[in-house]
């Protein structure tokens, strides 16, 4: 099916360690965008995409890198892992810029110790 | 900056009963206003949403209306049911294009 597919599902790190979480999108969408999920919080944007090689912070992007080489894939990198990262991450995508067809994907379940 | 922001739960029903969740949005311009659902272990759907100021946004029984003169964008729905529970979020569109969000509702209802 045509969507946003993350990987893993469920990770838990150790403090310091490093991992990219994956997202890829087949919908030939040029919007891709990583958020973050903590209680009571709602989500809060990373860092997002507006196509292939075109990146930019959003409102908590420390500790997070982002690359984006392909239309398809936006994977997010955590450099050194800290128990503040412990959250879930939603990656998402559009179709342009006026679209409103925000697509997200199931969710990456981070446990940083 | 732009700021949503939507009454905390949980809120807690009856099946059957009228649901009100609350929302309200700071915002320069007249921003697109969303609501999104995400039910457990899911990533958020869109639910309905508002381009421009009176629009009626509707789906599945659930409606908001955008109103500029009060800043506010309620979800309602006239009878909940079981499978209506869920987080909802509110959320605009600023300026950039890019999606804020509140602090979202958790929605349990009891058969």
């Amino acid at each position: 099916n045509a969507g946003v597919t993350q990987t893993p599902k469920f990770q838990v790190l150790k403090t310091g360690q490093s991992m990219t979480l994956q997202c890829a999108q087949d919908m030939n969408h040029e919007y891709m965008s990583w958020y973050r999920q903590d209680p009571g919080m709602g989500l809060r944007l990373i860092h997002y995409s507006v196509g292939a090689g075109i990146t930019d912070q959003g409102e908590v992007p420390n500790g997070y890198n982002v690359s984006r080489s392909t239309t398809e894939d936006f994977p997010l990198r955590l450099l050194s892992a800290a128990p503040s990262q412990t959250s879930v991450y939603f990656c998402a995508s559009r179709q342009g810029l006026e679209s409103y067809g925000y697509t997200f994907g199931s969710g990456t379940r981070l446990t940083v110790v | 900056g732009d700021s949503v922001t939507q009454m905390e739960g949980p809120v807690t029903l009856s099946e059957e009963a009228f649901l009100t969740i609350n929302c309200t949005y700071t915002a320069t311009g007249y921003p697109s206003l969303f609501w999104y659902v995400q039910y457990p272990g899911e990533g958020l759907q869109l639910l309905l949403k508002a381009t421009k100021a009176d629009d009626k946004g509707s789906n599945k029984g659930f409606e908001a209306t955008y109103r500029k003169e009060t800043t506010s964008f309620h979800l309602e729905k006239g009878s909940v049911q079981v499978s209506d529970s869920a987080v909802y979020f509110c959320a605009l569109m600023d300026s950039s294009y890019k999606l804020i969000f509140g602090s979202g509702t958790r929605l349990l209802v009891r058969p």
